[in-house]
């Protein structure tokens, strides 16, 4: 597509409750990235996927955030049990390589009430 | 512990005036980027400077690099209203072993019609 999809837009979910968040890359990106954002805060990174590993998954907070790639292609990040400290925006991000500057989606702002 | 580091956290300014905006950052770097905020969603990718590289312009932004003092700075020319936004910059850290960027606070512009 003609940028970083990513759905749903927003996201109300009651504590306890599983989400899962979609992304769609740029057709062709490799690398694809997924950051959080509390409200007035900066980037925190997440995991990183190249092509369908992740080799980095060391910004992933607990063991109740997952996330997967398949086809080299789509990304979905999985929060179990989600917690009030979970809201945030769910940003994600596709490059050519990982030497170049990232495209970014408009996000998904969850809120777990 | 943060990477880069935005300074001013915020800024205002009147249209037509320049606005400058500073990067500082820790550890030896491949590349800096600068990425712009609307409204709390996606970030746009700005500009990418290279480690060999000192400045770096396009259109109204003029970027610098001094990696001896490990510090960047981003200059809005002629602001405008419309780039009233928040902007990041971001490093790619060398021999981190992950191929990630690491993002800072942000620097707040209001452009005061």
């Amino acid at each position: 597509g003609a940028g970083v999809s990513q759905s749903p837009s927003n996201k109300v979910t009651e504590k306890g409750k599983d989400v899962e968040l979609r992304c769609d890359p740029i057709s062709g990106h490799t690398a694809l990235y997924w950051y959080r954002q509390s409200l007035g805060q900066g980037l925190e990174f997440l995991i990183y996927f190249q092509g369908n590993s992740a080799p980095d998954k060391s910004g992933l907070p607990s063991d109740r955030f997952s996330a997967e790639r398949t086809g080299g292609s789509v990304s979905t990040l999985t929060i179990q049990r989600t917690q009030q400290e979970d809201s945030a925006v769910y940003l994600c991000a596709s490059s050519l390589t990982v030497i170049y500057g990232y495209t970014f989606g408009s996000g998904t702002r969850l809120t777990v009430v | 512990s943060q990477q880069g580091e935005e300074d001013p956290q915020a800024l205002s300014i009147q249209e037509g005036e320049n606005a400058t905006m500073n990067c500082s950052y820790k550890t030896s770097i491949n590349n800096l980027q600068w990425y712009r905020q609307n409204s709390g969603r996606g970030l746009v990718h700005l500009i990418l400077i290279r480690s060999n590289e000192r400045e770096k312009h396009s259109g109204r932004l003029r970027v610098t690099l001094d990696t001896s003092k490990k510090s960047s700075s981003l200059l809005i020319t002629a602001s405008r209203a419309a780039d009233t936004a928040s902007y990041f910059c971001a490093t790619d850290v060398t021999g981190a072993g992950s191929y990630q960027l690491t993002f800072g606070k942000g620097t707040k512009l209001s452009v005061i019609p």
